[in-house]
């Protein structure tokens, strides 16, 4: 059991739609991150909240909006979407974000945009 | 720029041994890891190394040569459970994680 949950697990959107992710994270840690897993390419790091705070934005488009409400919570808020963006979205957490420590990762959210 | 490099696919036989290599190219180093992910679920840890050396943790190890920028995972008396994705992630110096594309492994019987 990782500890890290992620809902959906599956999602199909349409191109005009809004939708959210969210993840959960019950190991106390303070720093949680959004990844993105396309097939045969390496994860791409999205978005990293450390305490609450983003510390991170890899120049992701604007279609995707990050929420970290507090440190066990973090949101993926999707609008106008593109095909491209389909993927494994994958949600981690680790007990600081601004030193070396292991990632624990949800299961993810398989993610169509149709 | 940052780069990890690592095999596309590798396949070995049951009870056998297999290593997975990956080289890296980084601004700063502070370890490098390795995770196993099975089709459809989440990236778990297996090991961590910050300096050169082997460790080794049961039926798997790790080695890294930081002069030369490469680990490698070693796999003993395989498993058909063992069959998944290896990612190979370098610590960079803002403490971000830099990942490989990964290396899927399939075992035969």
């Amino acid at each position: 059991e990782t500890g890290v949950t992620q809902t959906p697990r599956h999602l199909v959107m349409g191109m005009t739609n809004k939708k959210s992710l969210k993840c959960e994270q019950h190991l106390g840690h303070n720093a949680m991150y959004w990844y993105k897993q396309s097939a045969k390419k390496p994860l791409e790091l999205m978005f990293v909240y450390n305490f609450k705070e983003q510390t991170e934005n890899n120049s992701v488009p604007s279609r995707f909006s990050p929420e970290c409400p507090n440190s066990s919570h973090l949101f993926l808020h999707l609008h106008t979407l593109q095909p491209e963006d389909s993927a494994l979205y994958l949600c981690a957490s680790s007990q600081d974000g601004d030193r070396v420590n292991e990632q624990y990762f949800g299961p993810g959210t398989r993610l169509t945009v149709t | 720029g940052q780069n990890i490099d690592q095999p596309t696919e590798m396949t070995a036989t049951e009870g056998a041994i297999v290593q997975i290599n990956c080289t890296y190219q980084t601004s700063g180093f502070n370890g490098l890891f390795w995770y196993q992910q099975h089709a459809g679920e989440a990236p778990t840890f297996l090991s961590y190394n910050v300096l050169d050396g082997l460790e080794e943790k049961g039926r798997f190890s790790s080695f890294l040569s930081r002069s030369k920028g490469y680990s490698y995972l070693l796999l003993k008396e395989l498993q058909m459970k063992d069959s998944a994705s290896y990612l190979c992630a370098v610590t960079d110096s803002n403490y971000q994680l830099i990942w490989g594309a990964g290396t899927k492994l399939i075992i035969k019987p």
